[in-house]
């Protein structure tokens, strides 16, 4: 089996701060993802990563930056805090890109706060 | 485009009581549809996923039936325990190499 490591667990900003979540994956996965979860909207997604040298944009990418630095990590950064912001950032990986079959596996969360 | 509609957000139960989450989802073809559960302070974990017009997935005592003709795939279980406290996500993965779109989450509560 394998995990993935979100670092921090929480992290608490200033608005207009820039900020940067890092995840970690041992699955040797392909794939890596940032969804962002919020009170009764669901997971949407920021961006994603299909393999090493790819970035692609998700829905919500406006105000958000990313960075896969090698297979096996891959950042977010949040551009400019947003006061009052307060959101749960998910990162999860899957084997490869396409395939309907795909599972993801997901971190445990970064928890942003924004003073 | 597409979308995924659960149409309960929170679902309060005692133990031994049916459990039923509603998920309706529109696209076009024969997407992926998805089950996922989240656990109090974990990611959200994969528990099962159908294919095709009226499979079946199961894991852990929760079922779903796709059913293509009224654009459904409802999570059932027959008897809850305390321990199925979590909030349960559908999702669907459309033709063409898409992500997973998620539903807003059903939040669900089993008292003892």
């Amino acid at each position: 089996g394998g995990i993935i490591t979100q670092t921090p667990k929480f992290l608490i900003g200033q608005e207009g701060q820039k900020l940067t979540l890092k995840c970690q994956q041992n699955f040797n996965h392909d794939t890596m993802y940032w969804y962002r979860q919020d009170s009764g909207k669901g997971l949407r997604l920021i961006y994603y990563s299909i393999t090493e040298n790819d970035l692609q944009k998700g829905d919500l990418s406006e105000g958000y930056d990313a960075s896969r630095e090698k297979k096996s990590s891959f950042s977010l950064t949040v551009t400019s805090a947003q006061k009052n912001e307060m959101a749960v950032f998910l990162c999860a990986s899957s084997i490869n890109w396409g395939g309907s079959q795909n599972t993801l596996y997901f971190g445990a969360g970064t928890r942003l706060s924004v003073l | 485009g597409d979308s995924v509609t659960q149409t309960e957000g929170q679902v309060a139960l005692s133990e031994e009581d049916f459990l039923t989450i509603h998920c309706n989802y529109s696209a076009s073809g024969y997407p992926a549809l998805f089950w996922y559960v989240q656990y109090p302070g974990e990611g959200p974990q994969f528990l099962f996923r159908a294919s095709r017009d009226k499979e079946k997935g199961s894991s852990r005592g929760f079922e779903a039936t796709y059913n293509k003709e009224a654009t459904s795939f409802h999570l059932q279980k027959a008897s809850v325990q305390e321990s199925d406290s979590a909030v349960y996500y559908c999702a669907l993965s459309g033709k063409g190499g898409r992500a997973l779109i998620f539903g807003t989450g059903t939040t669900v509560s089993v008292s003892p």
